[in-house]
């Protein structure tokens, strides 16, 4: 059973970069994609991005200039970093693990869905 | 970008009730039509996928169902433990996935 992990600084100052890592366990990283998502407090869920973990990414065009998303498979792990946060960046993190599943549809496509999620981690943007 | 509505924003209903809620999608995402839940201060967790595909585990009183721009996710009979916010979640486009803004269901 496949159990994510989030961890990092629960503050962080406006203008400097949120780092977070999330520890993957009972299963190999070596497959499928693995995704970030927030919850500002209050509201609803925003999708940041995703890395397979061949290291190819795909990132949310609102924050893309100032997210990169890596993976270290020796680790069984993968990290976020948000450059340039400000108080709009506070939120609960999470990692999700995401699933494929071929599209009836399209061939070659695929439904992409966050089947395994960590428990989340407030960050906190305040000098 | 693919917008995603939700309807009703919240509703009440009572132990053994049926619920649907509505998703509507502002372009045809065909079936790359997700459904979660969440509880407070816990974490999503998703019930369907492809717009109807039951996540295993989930019980069979939650379905999914619906196509091009208009989805619904039914509890046939509502238990307590069903009081929630429910998210639907397109990837029709991989470029940006989208969240709905959320039904929240509480007990009337």
């Amino acid at each position: 059973q496949v159990q994510l992990q989030e961890s990092g600084p629960g503050l962080v100052k406006p203008s400097e970069t949120l780092s977070l890592t999330c520890t993957v366990s009972g299963g190999s990283i070596s497959s499928y994609y693995w995704s970030w998502i927030r919850q500002p407090p209050g509201k609803g869920l925003e999708w940041i991005g995703y890395i397979y973990y061949s290291g190819s990414t795909n990132y949310n065009p609102s924050l893309k200039s100032r997210v990169t998303i890596s993976v270290d498979t020796s680790k069984n792990q993968f990290s976020l970093k948000l450059s340039s946060v400000t108080a709009a960046d506070t939120a609960v993190y999470y990692c999700a693990k995401t699933g494929i599943a071929a599209a009836a549809d399209r061939p070659y496509y695929y439904y992409y869905y966050m089947d395994v999620w960590g428990k989340g981690t407030t960050v906190t943007v305040s000098s | 970008d693919i917008q995603m509505t939700q309807s009703p924003s919240s509703l009440s209903a009572s132990v053994g009730d049926r619920v649907t809620i509505t998703c509507r999608a502002s372009q045809s995402i065909s079936s790359y039509l997700n459904w979660y839940q969440q509880k407070p201060g816990k974490a999503p967790k998703l019930l369907i996928y492809a717009a109807s595909s039951l996540q295993s585990g989930v019980p069979s009183r939650f379905s999914g169902s619906g196509s091009g721009t208009d989805f619904t996710l039914t509890i046939s009979s509502l238990q307590p433990e069903d009081f929630a916010t429910y998210y639907c979640q397109q990837s029709y486009s991989t470029l940006r996935f989208t969240f709905g803004p959320g039904t929240k269901v509480d007990i009337k």
